[in-house]
């Protein structure tokens, strides 16, 4: 069973345009992940937030979480063609180290 | 190599037929997990194994899904019998802990 899911599916937007995806997840968590992932290969990292943390920032990217509302959003700023690809967030599997991941968000960014 | 690896990138099979699919992780990474994704779908646990721990196998969808990694490096995943719904790109990943996790390209897998 899928943990977290993400909102939108799918989302399209210009170049320059911020760009914010949305994941809920439904079980306590002591962290969250943030991965993408291009054409359907392998996942890339972007950011880990921690239960305790309610911000965070690597560049362009923006984490946010809010664990009453067992809720977080990742903002891209100032987009670009580049970033399109699936988004996913991904939330550990019980008590365990296994990260489970939602559906994922496809983000296209038009030049 | 500086990142995890996988081989075959691409696999076409009959049903039937089994397959070796194999996950070189980063080194000294003691955590890799194999997942599988089907066309536009998230990632579905398969198997995890932690150090000399006894792997996680609570994902595997059926018995004909087998994985071992040797020597705490090296994993293959093994599917005898192969169907249709086999179908999928094959991802491994790994990691030191509970740290980041490192995924390889993957091995997408066609039984046709």
């Amino acid at each position: 069973s899928q943990q977290g899911e993400e909102d939108p599916q799918a989302l399209s937007i210009q170049e320059g345009e911020n760009a914010t995806m949305n994941c809920s997840y439904k079980t306590s968590i002591n962290n969250l992940q943030w991965y993408r992932q291009n054409s359907g290969r392998g996942l890339v990292h972007l950011i880990l937030i921690r239960s305790n943390e309610r911000e965070k920032h690597s560049g362009r990217l923006r984490v946010t979480l809010d664990t009453s509302k067992k809720s977080s959003s990742l903002l891209i700023t100032a987009s670009r063609a580049a970033d399109t690809a699936s988004y996913f967030c991904a939330t550990p599997r019980g008590g365990s180290y296994i990260p489970t991941f939602g559906r994922g968000t496809s983000l296209i960014v038009h030049p | 190599g500086a990142g995890v690896s996988q081989s075959p990138s691409n696999k076409v099979t009959e049903k039937g037929k089994d397959v070796e699919l194999r996950c070189d992780p980063i080194s000294g990474h003691t955590a890799l997990y194999w997942y599988r994704q089907s066309l536009g779908q998230g990632l579905e646990f398969l198997i995890y194994f932690q150090g000399n721990s006894a792997p996680d196998k609570s994902g595997l969808p059926s018995d004909r899904f087998s994985a071992e990694r040797t020597g705490g490096s090296v994993s293959t995943l093994t599917i005898q019998r192969t169907q249709q719904e086999d179908s999928a790109v094959y991802l491994c990943a790994s990691s030191l802990g509970d740290s980041s996790r490192y995924f390889g390209p993957g091995t997408r897998l066609t039984v046709l």
